[in-house]
């Protein structure tokens, strides 16, 4: 696997709180990409960001990038109990734009 | 998500064969399956760019692809094994040059009996 955790992590916490996921990668790579699952759904892109950036935000989202430790997070802000979802980290090895997913995190945010 | 559509949605098998189907919308290049499975991450089971398969996991010779147009995207199945019970997602993106983003479809729930 090219990432540090093997088993869904599982977060509970109420609408409001803000919220830090992380992810710890062993291949050397230089662009993660954050995805949400929610439900039922296939899973949709919240961020990219590569190792120039070392930080981007998108409205309640922050992601990191730290290449020196291999790990990445995505900081979520004033939490709303629609944010509840999976939350998958990702990275391309192969050079052909394939995504390998990191175990996820579940979260869930009670209203 | 309607700009990628899959078919059908939910299937119930025993050891049948069966055809998933997938269109996008979105005028890329490169179509993907991806396999699901409880409370795992997706997995790569199959890449195509512009219609080529250039990516090829490792996935049981009971599951076959097809690319019949850079659009369309099929998965046929046979003799499914109750390990095959998963979602089965189709994705696109604009090529597979640089890393970019990965666009999902609502996938199809396989049931093996």
């Amino acid at each position: 696997s090219q990432w540090g955790e093997e088993n869904l992590q599982a977060l509970s916490i109420q609408e409001g709180e803000d919220v830090t996921m992380n992810c710890s990668y062993k291949t050397y790579t230089t662009v993660v990409q954050w995805y949400r699952q929610k439900s039922g759904k296939g899973p949709a892109q919240l961020i990219l960001i590569r190792s120039n950036e070392r930080e981007k935000r998108s409205g309640r989202l922050r992601a990191t990038l730290d290449t020196s430790s291999q790990s990445s997070s995505l900081s979520i802000t004033g939490t709303l109990a629609t944010d509840t979802a999976v939350y998958f980290c990702a990275t391309d090895v192969s050079n052909y734009n394939v995504l390998y997913f990191g175990s996820g995190t579940k979260l869930t945010v009670e209203p | 998500n309607t700009k990628i559509t899959q078919s059908p949605r939910y299937l119930i098998l025993g050891r049948a064969n069966k055809s998933l189907e997938c269109e996008q919308h979105l005028g890329h290049n490169a179509m993907y399956w991806y396999k699901q499975s409880a409370e795992k991450p997706p997995e790569l089971m199959f890449l195509y760019n512009l219609k080529q398969l250039i990516r090829n996991e490792t996935v049981p010779s009971r599951f076959i692809p097809e690319c019949p147009d850079s659009s369309k995207l099929l998965l046929h199945i046979s003799a499914v094994d109750p390990e095959d019970s998963a979602v089965y997602f189709c994705a696109s993106s604009h090529g597979t040059v640089n890393t970019g983003q990965l666009y999902f479809g609502e996938g199809s729930k396989l049931t093996v009996l």
